[in-house]
């Protein structure tokens, strides 16, 4: 299984673009990553998922680098609502694979 | 579209008491279960995990069970409860990963079952 390593937590203010590195440096060639978003007492949300270089949706990009050892989440113009812990998953699908580690504290201060 | 039903939403439970939680999913087929357990403040616990109805994985010795009786029903036991059992319950469902490069596939999660055990 693929390690990943992450902050523990990050604080920014509201406007702000934030990035969110995770570290990954025993990816398999097959394995992808996943970001997901949680809020208190809730499930966590998938947010953005990619391979290699860089992947935008409406809420985020990812940016991969070509050894893939590490990925970046970036959030453009965070709310108060952004405040949630925010995981790095890296697996090839299986159900075996799909662990999440300790996450990304990230609060948005007014 | 899917759904994931969880229940109960909460529940208190005195230690040494049975628990069972349900978790059912609609719209899809042969999904793979999971079963999560998130202790407070501390991410997500992978407790069990199936690939089918009666395939049971654990990833961790613990006092509690997983069963699948129908593709889409997952359950998770324990015949005594212990303190340590307290926590947030999570059940997702993913559909089954090819392996491929660029394949994407995604955990969707249920609302979760707060326990207390006291």
């Amino acid at each position: 299984l693929a390690k990943t390593t992450q902050p523990i937590s990050m604080d920014s203010y509201e406007g702000q673009e934030v990035n969110i590195t995770c570290s990954h440096n025993n990816i398999a060639t097959n394995d992808y990553i996943t970001w997901y978003q949680q809020f208190p007492s809730q499930g966590p949300r998938f947010i953005i998922q990619g391979y290699k270089t860089k992947v935008t949706n409406e809420v985020a990009s990812l940016f991969i680098p070509a050894d893939r050892k590490s990925s970046t989440l970036s959030l453009p113009r965070v709310s108060l609502s952004d405040t949630a812990v925010y995981y790095c998953l890296v697996g090839d699908g299986s159900a075996r694979q799909l662990t999440f580690g300790s996450g990304t504290q990230l609060t948005v201060l007014p | 579209s899917q759904t994931i039903h969880q229940w109960p939403a909460t529940l208190v439970q005195p230690v040494g008491s049975p628990l069972s939680l349900e978790c059912t999913v609609e719209g899809t087929s042969n999904p793979n279960l999971y079963w999560y357990r998130q202790a407070a403040g501390r991410g997500l616990q992978l407790l069990f995990y199936s690939v089918g109805i009666g395939q049971i994985s654990s990833e961790v010795p613990q006092n509690l069970s997983a069963s699948r009786p129908q593709d889409r029903q997952f359950i998770l036991s324990s015949k005594k409860l212990l303190l340590s059992d307290s926590g947030f319950y999570l059940c997702a469902w993913s559909v089954k990963g090819q392996g491929l490069a660029g394949t994407s596939y995604e955990q969707y999660f249920g609302p979760g079952t707060r326990l207390t055990v006291t």
